[in-house]
């Protein structure tokens, strides 16, 4: 299976409820992104962990990084509507802590909040 | 420009035809990469340029898939001969490092 995988695959929820994503990965990294895509086209970057990092915070986003289990979880509160798009977790990978230049993407999560 | 750019938008071609995809990335950013998106997928990685080091070929799929950068900035992938498993999102990304992409919003690929 492919570094950064993404589960749920597909997440449906009402405006105002929490939604959760997680990813696993499986090499050692330098840090975890997560990006969105609306209508299947660009990427966006949203919030980036590094490996020595547990949590973070953006906004209504919080992500969180397990080394010790190679995974990671986003977590958007009070969604809305607006916050309907696939979500992907990026991974930087690394060996020996050098970077391999390039960011691998799992398969994404298909968020549909629902007015 | 603003952001990184990515011409055509939309491509239609026939099988066996070669075909060329164009990628301005944001000025200044030294690292590009091009990745494939088939329909409801991950993003597949392809190619990456950094400034002037050899780029990191490691994942196109096979000898009909290049790329260039020229100059450091404008890159092409050119595809040849295609084939119908080539029709998907293809993905162009800048940056001054791994800690941010910037993404055009890619070129739709269809082959007949």
């Amino acid at each position: 299976s492919q570094q950064g995988e993404e589960d749920p695959q597909a997440l449906s929820i009402q405006e105002g409820e929490n939604a959760t994503m997680n990813c696993s990965y499986k090499t050692s990294i330098n840090n975890l992104q997560w990006y969105r895509q609306n209508s299947g086209r660009g990427l966006v970057h949203l919030i980036l962990i590094r490996s020595n990092e547990r949590e973070k915070h953006s906004g209504r986003l919080r992500v969180t990084l397990d080394t010790s289990k190679k995974s990671s979880s986003l977590l958007i509160t009070a969604s809305r509507a607006a916050d309907t798009a696939s979500y992907f977790c990026a991974t930087d990978e690394s060996a020996g802590g050098t970077s391999y230049g390039k960011l691998t993407f799992g398969q994404g999560t298909i968020l549909t909040v629902h007015p | 420009g603003a952001g990184v750019s990515q011409s055509p938008s939309n491509k239609v071609t026939e099988k066996g035809k070669d075909v060329e995809l164009r990628c301005d990335p944001i000025s200044g950013h030294t690292a590009l990469y091009w990745y494939r998106q088939s329909l409801g997928q991950g993003l597949e990685f392809l190619i990456y340029f950094q400034g002037n080091s050899a780029p990191d070929k490691s994942g196109l799929p096979s000898d009909r898939f290049s790329a260039e950068r020229t100059g450091g900035s404008v890159s092409t992938l050119t595809i040849q001969r295609t084939q119908q498993e080539d029709s998907a999102v293809y993905l162009c990304a800048s940056s001054l490092s791994t800690e941010k992409l910037f993404f055009g919003s890619g070129t739709q690929l269809s082959v007949l």
